[in-house]
C-alpha cells in the first residue's frame, strides 16, 4: 500500500510567520505534489515536482515555494503566512509521468490568525 | 475557467437506493477520467477510473459512465450505503499531464 505522511494534521500560525509543511512518501514515486482545498474550489494545485530538485508551478503558486532534497520529501514553504492562506492541504506522489493515479496524504488543515 | 464542473454540491440518497454523481469537462481532448472520494479531516482516496477509450467501467457497486459527445461523465453507486456519504471529486488530466479537479460533491446517505 502507497502511504503518503504529512507533517501535522492541523497547525495554527500567525500572519507574518514563515509555515513549513512536510509531506513524505514511501513507494518511491517520481512525483509529488502540492493542492489546497477550499470549499466550492475543489482541489487547485500549487506546486509539482517530477524528480529530485526540479519544481514546477502550478495554477496558484504565489506566496509559496517548494523543496525536494531527496526524492521521498516535498516540502511546501510560506515565506510569509496570510489569513487567506488558511485551507487544508494535500500532499500527492504518482509513480510516473503519465496518466498515473495519485495518492494522497491525510491533509493539513492550516489556520492563520 | 473551470475545465471540469460538479453543479451540484450536494446530493442527499435513501439507504440501499442509487447515487448518481455528475460531471461535466469541457476540452474534448481529455481522455482519462478518476473519481476520488474524501472524508471529513482525511486524505482523497482512489475510487475509479475511466479512459475514453470506453463508455463505462464497474468496479463492485461503483460503475462510471463516459458520454463523450456530451463531455459528461457520471458515478453510480447502487445501493448506496451509509458509510459512503463524503465529498466526492472527479478530476481529469489536461494535456499538460496535470490533473484537474472539479469542485466536489458532497453525498449523504440517509439510514
Amino acid at each position: 500500500d502507497v502511504k503518503v505522511t504529512q507533517s501535522s494534521r492541523y497547525l495554527v500560525k500567525r500572519t507574518g510567520e514563515k509555515v513549513f509543511l512536510e509531506c513524505v512518501q514511501d513507494m518511491d514515486h517520481e512525483n509529488m505534489f502540492w493542492y489546497r482545498q477550499d470549499p466550492g474550489l475543489g482541489l487547485r494545485l500549487i506546486y509539482f515536482s517530477y524528480d529530485v530538485k526540479m519544481k514546477e508551478k502550478g495554477d496558484i503558486p504565489e506566496g509559496y515555494s517548494v523543496s525536494r532534497e531527496k526524492k521521498e520529501r516535498f516540502s511546501l514553504i510560506l515565506e510569509s503566512a496570510s489569513t487567506n492562506q488558511t485551507s487544508m492541504y494535500l500532499c500527492a506522489s504518482s509513480l510516473s509521468r503519465a496518466q498515473d493515479t495519485q495518492y494522497f496524504g491525510p491533509g493539513t488543515r492550516l489556520t492563520v490568525l | 475557467d473551470q475545465q471540469v464542473k460538479q453543479n451540484s454540491p450536494s446530493l442527499s440518497v435513501q439507504e440501499g437506493r442509487i447515487s448518481i454523481l455528475n460531471c461535466d469537462y469541457t476540452n474534448s481532448m481529455f481522455d482519462y477520467f478518476l473519481w476520488y472520494k474524501k472524508y471529513p479531516a482525511e486524505g482523497p482516496t482512489f475510487l475509479i477510473s475511466i479512459s475514453s477509450i470506453k463508455d463505462k467501467n464497474e468496479d463492485g457497486r461503483f460503475t462510471v459512465f463516459l458520454n463523450k459527445s456530451a463531455k459528461h461523465l457520471s458515478l453510480h453507486i447502487v445501493p448506496s450505503q451509509p458509510g459512503d456519504s463524503a465529498v466526492y471529486f472527479c478530476a481529469s488530466y489536461n494535456q499538460g499531464g496535470k490533473l484537474i479537479f472539479g469542485q466536489g460533491t458532497e453525498l449523504s446517505v440517509k439510514p
